[in-house]
């Protein structure tokens, strides 16, 4: 079956607009992931949801990072006012669910954010 | 946040050598998880790891849940070229309230040499 899929693959954007980056789970996975991933570095968590529920902000960088989910499948990644730090790639995943043997994480491509 | 120490940084190695990398926590963890990482797409799930002391093999790739859970390696055989790329290691905290975050390793960079 189809994967994780994100959209757009690259953003480019002026420093100070808003950007909007989109995640499509795996079909039937109830949990769903972003994480944010700087040149050369490991993932750094942003946040989970468990259906449209988002139990776990605490990796949100700033009140400028937000996110939804809806009808426990597409989630958004919104960006408010950009600034340069904020360039990275962003990467969703998704999983099953959240029971102990459900865990495996599958990741899409990622978002490649570049704030100019 | 929780600190996974992923070791070594970077490896430089001949097709056909066996490869060993690992990390380690401070903290008790759950699950462990590897991934590796090309260039320009997202991490790839190799081996998940659920039980301390659990040894899992997914062809060339063998990885082991530590007795100790604060530790897992990964070890790839007969390494060949298209092992190239990035490895990640991910662990999950074990007991209540410790959420549902996994915890990423800062990588490994593997180049083979044909």
């Amino acid at each position: 079956g189809a994967g994780v899929s994100q959209s757009p693959s690259n953003k480019v954007t002026e420093k100070g607009k808003d950007v909007e980056l989109r995640c499509d789970p795996i079909s039937g996975h109830t949990a769903l992931y972003w994480y944010r991933q700087s040149l050369g570095q490991g993932l750094e968590f942003l946040i989970y949801f468990q259906g449209n529920s988002a139990p776990d902000k605490s990796g949100l960088p700033s009140d400028r990072f937000s996110a939804e989910r809806t009808g426990g499948s597409v989630s958004t990644l919104t960006i408010q006012r950009t600034q340069q730090e904020d360039s990275a790639v962003y990467l969703c995943a998704s999983t099953p669910g959240l029971d102990h043997f459900l865990r495996e994480q599958y990741f899409g491509p990622g978002t490649r954010l570049t704030v100019t | 946040g929780q600190q996974l120490n992923q070791s070594p940084q970077s490896m430089f190695i001949q097709e056909g050598e066996d490869v060993s990398m690992n990390c380690t926590s401070s903290s008790i963890f759950n699950t462990w998880l590897w991934y590796k990482q090309d260039p320009g797409e997202g991490p790839v799930l190799l081996i998940a790891l659920y039980k301390a002391g659990e040894l899992t093999s997914n062809g060339r790739l063998t990885a082991q849940f530590g007795i100790t859970r604060k530790d897992s390696f990964l070890n790839i055989s007969a390494s060949i070229p298209s092992d190239v790329g990035i490895y990640f290691c991910a662990g999950q905290l074990s007991g209540a309230n410790t959420g549902n975050q996994f915890y990423f390793g800062t990588g490994t960079s593997l180049t083979v040499i044909p």
